[in-house]
């Protein structure tokens, strides 16, 4: 039941910034946009979250469009521990995680 | 310092036995969840509790049942176990709040369960 669409896969160098998009063009106006991460063999990490605005923390940078119908993931110097799932979810009181992001960051 | 934690870690039993997997969150959170996330991967929310009381209830076996004996601890206990119950399951916490809407939610390690 998945509302966000997440390319299934992409690689990015080690140091470099690493830009995941993510569309949600059916987003209702009380939904947030979150992602969360899944390292290899461990639980769901929190990233970050937003409603409208652009929102930063010391993890990644979420960047949403002005009509909210999609949004990018920011990791500014991607290391080898970031090689994850990255999920992007809509939601307005329950996670619902769809295929994500295979991220393999290369050395 | 382990904010979420589950037991056991691995789980190997034979089909038809019931087992328990318990959690418990040491963040102070009103909410705690279950989710089941299969061989394919893909993660499934199965039940909400909030101060005890349950609020999310998705389709899932009657056989599978959540306790929750305080806000601290949300226990899965699962009667009959059949072949298809095998997979990584997941603990979760979120902050006090609004339960209209969900919040930031902290996961634990995960029970790996297999049934033979």
């Amino acid at each position: 039941d998945a509302k966000t669409t997440q390319p299934t896969s992409m690689d990015c160098a080690e140091g470099r910034a690493a830009n995941l998009p993510c569309n949600h063009s059916t987003i209702s106006g009380n939904e947030y946009v979150y992602w969360y991460r899944q390292i290899h063999s461990q639980g769901p990490q929190y990233i970050i979250h937003g409603l409208k605005n652009n929102e930063t923390n010391e993890m990644a940078s979420l960047i949403i469009t002005e009509d909210r119908k999609s949004s990018t993931l920011i990791l500014p110097h991607a290391t080898l521990r970031d090689t994850a799932v990255y999920y992007c979810i809509v939601s307005d009181y329950k996670l619902s995680f769809g295929a994500g992001t295979t991220v393999t960051v290369r050395a | 310092d382990t904010a979420v934690s589950q037991t056991p870690k691995y789980l190997v039993t034979q089909m038809g036995n019931d087992k328990s997997i318990k959690c418990e969150q040491n963040l102070g959170h009103d909410t705690m969840y279950w989710y089941k996330q299969d061989s394919k991967k893909f993660l499934k929310i199965m039940f909400s509790y909030n101060n005890k009381e349950l609020i999310i209830n998705e389709t899932v076996p009657n056989r599978f049942s959540p306790k929750s004996p305080d806000k601290a601890h949300l226990n899965l206990h699962i009667n009959s176990l059949e072949l298809g119950d095998s997979a990584v399951y997941f603990c979760a916490s979120s902050r006090p709040g609004d339960i209209s809407r969900t919040d930031t939610q902290y996961f634990g390690p995960g029970t790996r369960l297999t049934v033979l």
